[in-house]
């Protein structure tokens, strides 16, 4: 079974450029996380979709990013314009679904997409 | 408050000793929570999962929950080189769906 598929998986931009990270969740995985982990801190929830859906956003900085989920497969995260700030890692997880990640924290993270902003 | 808070560390335990790593939660609306280990500049694979409290075991790991003290806990035995990592706690609310909240994680260095 293939994973969590994320691209880029390097990018190094210079402040208020834009960058676009993209991940391919796994077959039938309706719940998609976008997670920010800065060097040294936990991962921090920026988005949640259930299939196509926004179920929480409430962390995403929305003056300078954005997100969508195509069909409830794909999904891109945008930042523009990127702050120094930016620089961490951007995870994307998939779960089933259906409150089973509630319960089990089965959480399937892809290799992550390193943003450096310069 | 954040919701999860976890001693940064780095804790060092020597090779074959118990590690000890303790995560305290606000809501008390959480039901179940979760440990997670990342190795350095890899994603975070989980552990173990606990709802219930008291202890749970699973191999070398038990993960302890105290719900009235907003407690958890994960005791690794035998500690191995390989245990060294990052442990995140996490937590849902089931309120929540599947959201899943991080700690900002422990660090555990193992010594030979």
């Amino acid at each position: 079974e293939a994973g969590v598929a994320q691209s880029p998986r390097y990018k190094i931009i210079e402040k208020r450029q834009s960058v676009a990270f993209w991940c391919n969740p796994i077959s039938g995985h309706a719940t998609l996380y976008w997670y920010q982990q800065i060097l040294g801190q936990g991962p921090k929830l920026l988005i949640q979709f259930q299939n196509n859906g926004v179920v929480d956003d409430s962390q995403l900085p929305k003056d300078r990013f954005s997100a969508e989920r195509l069909k409830g497969v794909d999904s891109t995260l945008k930042i523009q314009p990127a702050k120094l700030e930016d620089s961490a890692v951007y995870l994307c997880a998939s779960s089933l679904g259906g409150g089973l990640a509630a319960v089990t924290g089965e959480l399937f993270f892809g290799e992550g997409s390193r943003l450096t902003v310069l | 408050q954040k919701e999860v808070e976890q001693n940064s560390g780095p804790l060092s335990v020597p090779e074959g000793a118990i590690a000890s790593l303790n995560c305290t939660y606000s809501d008390r609306g959480s039901q179940s929570f979760f440990w997670y280990r990342q190795y350095s500049g890899k994603s975070p694979e989980l552990i173990m999962f606990i709802y219930s409290n008291g202890d749970k075991e699973d191999g070398r790991f038990t993960a302890q929950l105290n719900k009235a003290s907003q407690y958890v806990s994960l005791l690794i035995r035998d500690s191995q080189p390989s245990d060294s990592a990052t442990y995140l706690c996490a937590v849902n609310n089931m309120n929540r769906d599947d959201k899943i909240i991080f700690g900002k994680g422990t660090r555990l260095h193992i010594l030979p």
